[in-house]
């Protein structure tokens, strides 16, 4: 059965930091692994996909990348803003006949203040 | 692209009363998902459909909840009799293996039964 873990819980910072969230995953058997954002009280926001077959992806000041044989995943954040404050959610697909749901981490929860 | 598109935002009802919430997934999106958060048990899938079909509604609590999709651009999640105990923020999700199964979802149904 696969399993998803975040580490850290939680996590606060200056602005201005370079940040890395992390995110493994027990069965590297996956299809993908995809990188939310939620703010408080709001939805799942996609930040990052990564295909089962890449190795990273790159958005803006956001970097993720994608070891499957060790089943980790990392979130890179560069010159982290107070606008980062959220949590952020890995989960992944698992690359299976019989289910097409995602697995979700328990997240991630960033402060960045000023 | 309007996203996934959940109403009402909002819904505060009595116990005993029947609830419907409801979802339009991005046109084109083919699976459809239903999730369920909360503090204590963070997201949980309840079911998910493909193609208009109820796939795996192993996560649906009880006999309570009930959740149909007559057609490709329209689901809905009954709970009928609401209880406290569903007081949740209730997420619709699609995607698309023409997108690489990236997931996008609703803003979210945050429901308080009193």
């Amino acid at each position: 059965k696969q399993e998803v873990t975040q580490i850290p819980a939680a996590l606060s910072v200056p602005e201005g930091e370079n940040l890395v969230l992390n995110c493994s995953f027990t069965d590297s058997a996956i299809y993908n692994l995809q990188w939310f954002r939620q703010d408080p009280g709001k939805g799942l926001t996609s930040l990052l996909l990564i295909q089962s077959s890449q190795r990273e992806q790159t958005s803006g000041r956001l970097n993720a990348s994608l070891d499957k044989s060790s089943g980790r995943s990392t979130l890179y954040i560069a010159a982290s803003q107070p606008g980062d404050s959220a949590t952020y959610l890995c989960a992944v697909k698992d690359r299976s006949y019989n289910t097409d749901k995602l697995i979700f981490g328990t997240g991630t929860r960033l402060q960045v203040f000023p | 692209d309007a996203g996934v598109i959940q109403s009402p935002r909002h819904e505060v009802t009595e116990m005993g009363q029947e609830v419907t919430l409801r979802c339009k997934p991005i046109s084109g999106h083919d699976y459809l998902f239903w999730y369920r958060q909360t503090m204590m048990r963070g997201l949980e899938l309840l079911i998910y459909f493909n193609n208009n079909v109820p796939i795996d509604d192993s996560g649906m609590p009880e006999d309570r909840f009930s959740a149909k999709m007559p057609n490709a651009s329209f689901s809905t999640l009954k709970i009928q009799p609401s209880e406290p105990r569903d007081s949740a923020v209730y997420f619709c999700a699609s995607s698309s293996p023409y997108r690489g199964y990236g997931y996008t979802f609703g803003s979210g149904t945050r429901l308080t039964v009193v």
